[in-house]
């Protein structure tokens, strides 16, 4: 399967822990976005990468959020104390360039207790 | 202010009917306009991607309109069978070609 990967599918964790979420665009793809969504909304645009330089971050990343995407291929969302309030599912995708449809991964259910 | 407005209410057809999902939007002018299908539990899938100079794009079963004076988009499935039955999601492209922008999609059932 050449698709979009995302690990972990399920992360539980205790409010004010750190977590990570890596992401394996597809591999001719030089655009890679991150996106957040809640039950009963779309998703919400947080980030994207041009190879490995990100370009652009939404207001909803806050300072607790870090994005990278080292060498142009795997990106990591990272999230330092976590609150209740970013329990989501976390979704990545990757693009040949702008203007062009995006792949999504399975994503990654986040619950912060 | 921006929206992208999709009918919130699930949209309940019989098998064998056309579909017909709409996306509205204001204080945008995209470039393109994406429809994505949406299982419970899993990432968007794309389907179909519109220019603002089509008017109207198929694939298969699948119609899409774009008025961009309306600023409207038409979403149809013909011929609809149960397994067609997800959550369809509207994106406008912005920001350059740089993000999508979602609209908050619409829950179709077909019923046998």
């Amino acid at each position: 399967d050449t698709g979009v990967s995302q690990n972990p599918r399920h992360k539980i964790t205790k409010r004010g822990q750190n977590v990570t979420f890596r992401c394996d665009p597809i591999s001719e793809h030089n655009r890679l976005y991150w996106y957040r969504q809640t039950l009963g909304q779309g998703p919400e645009f947080l980030t994207y990468f041009q190879n490995e330089a990100q370009l652009e971050k939404s207001r909803l990343l806050s300072d607790r959020f870090s994005a990278e995407r080292p060498k142009g291929s795997f990106s990591t969302l990272e999230i330092q104390r976590t609150e209740q309030g970013d329990s989501a599912m976390y979704l990545c995708a990757s693009s040949l360039g702008g203007f062009a449809e995006q792949y999504f991964g399975p994503g990654t259910r986040l619950t912060v207790t | 202010s921006q929206k992208i407005e999709q009918n919130s209410e699930a949209l309940n057809i019989q098998e064998g009917k056309t579909a017909t999902l709409t996306c509205n939007y204001t204080n945008y002018s995209p470039a393109y306009l994406q429809w994505y299908r949406q299982d419970p539990g899993r990432g968007p899938v794309f389907l179909l991607l519109i220019r603002e100079n089509e008017k109207e794009k198929r694939k298969e079963r699948l119609k899409v309109t774009f008025d961009t004076t309306l600023k409207q988009s038409l979403f149809h499935i013909t011929a609809s069978q149960p397994a067609d039955s997800a959550t369809y999601l509207c994106a406008l492209l912005t920001g350059g070609g740089n993000k999508l922008t979602f609209g908050t999609g619409t829950q179709l059932k077909v019923e046998l």
